[in-house]
């Protein structure tokens, strides 16, 4: 039973435009949340979080939202580059057993 | 630029033998993890350890897997004896603090394949 879904495997955007990368959960005890993006044949390496206390963070080009009502978040690009071109996993605190819980990533692929 | 150095890189074996994976933690990391990635449950948090002690290790098939930190610069895992569906992408991380609540930094992986 996925606690935390990432209900695309894939995304395609161009150069420039916005990528939008979806992430929703299920256990109301999550309180901390995280993205991390992977490339091929390297370990995931961490790119923003977010407070449950919060319902957004901004760094750079990259922004967090989280909406507890609906237990959904996302994560915004913009704009998009090519560099950016990697798996995007959401990953969930629970603040109970103190476990990070990830999704199954979402690949993005983003085309000039 | 401090990183979490896992060995070997990829290990091919077959079934039946032992494996050990070996990660070295960024200096002055007080918590590890072990990690194995799969397509179909994407990162599966195998155990974790916080300054040296084990915490949890709900997640591992406790006949076959085995997980420790001898010293603060070394973790393993082994499994024996190893199975076809143990085969996956293993990723140690390392981390701060006395809860989940900083990053993890992860290693490159040990990509495993038992035949």
């Amino acid at each position: 039973d996925q606690q935390v879904k990432q209900n695309s495997p894939s995304l395609s955007v161009q150069e420039g435009r916005i990528s939008i990368l979806n992430c929703d959960y299920t256990n109301s005890m999550f309180d901390y949340f995280l993205w991390y993006k992977k490339y091929p044949a390297e370990g995931p390496t961490f790119l923003i979080s977010i407070s449950s206390i919060k319902d957004k963070n901004e760094d750079g080009r990259f922004t967090v939202f989280l909406n507890k009502s609906a237990k959904h978040l996302s994560l915004h690009i913009v704009p998009s580059q090519p560099g950016d071109s990697a798996v995007y996993f959401c990953a969930a605190r629970d603040y109970n057993t103190d476990k990070l819980i990830f999704g199954t990533g979402t690949r993005l692929q983003v085309f000039p | 630029d401090a990183r979490v150095t896992q060995t070997p890189r990829h290990k091919v074996t077959e079934m039946g033998q032992e494996v050990t994976m070996r990660c070295q933690p960024i200096l002055g990391h007080n918590t590890v993890f072990w990690y194995r990635q799969t397509m179909m449950q994407g990162l599966e948090l195998l155990a974790y350890f916080r300054n040296r002690a084990p915490l949890d290790d709900s997640g591992m098939p406790k006949d076959r897997f085995s997980a420790e930190m001898p010293d603060a610069t070394l973790a393993t895992l082994k499994i024996q004896p190893s199975e076809p569906r143990d085969s996956a992408v293993y990723f140690c991380a390392s981390g701060l603090g006395d809860r989940v609540n900083q990053p993890q930094h992860f290693g490159d992986g040990t990509r495993l394949s038992i035949l």
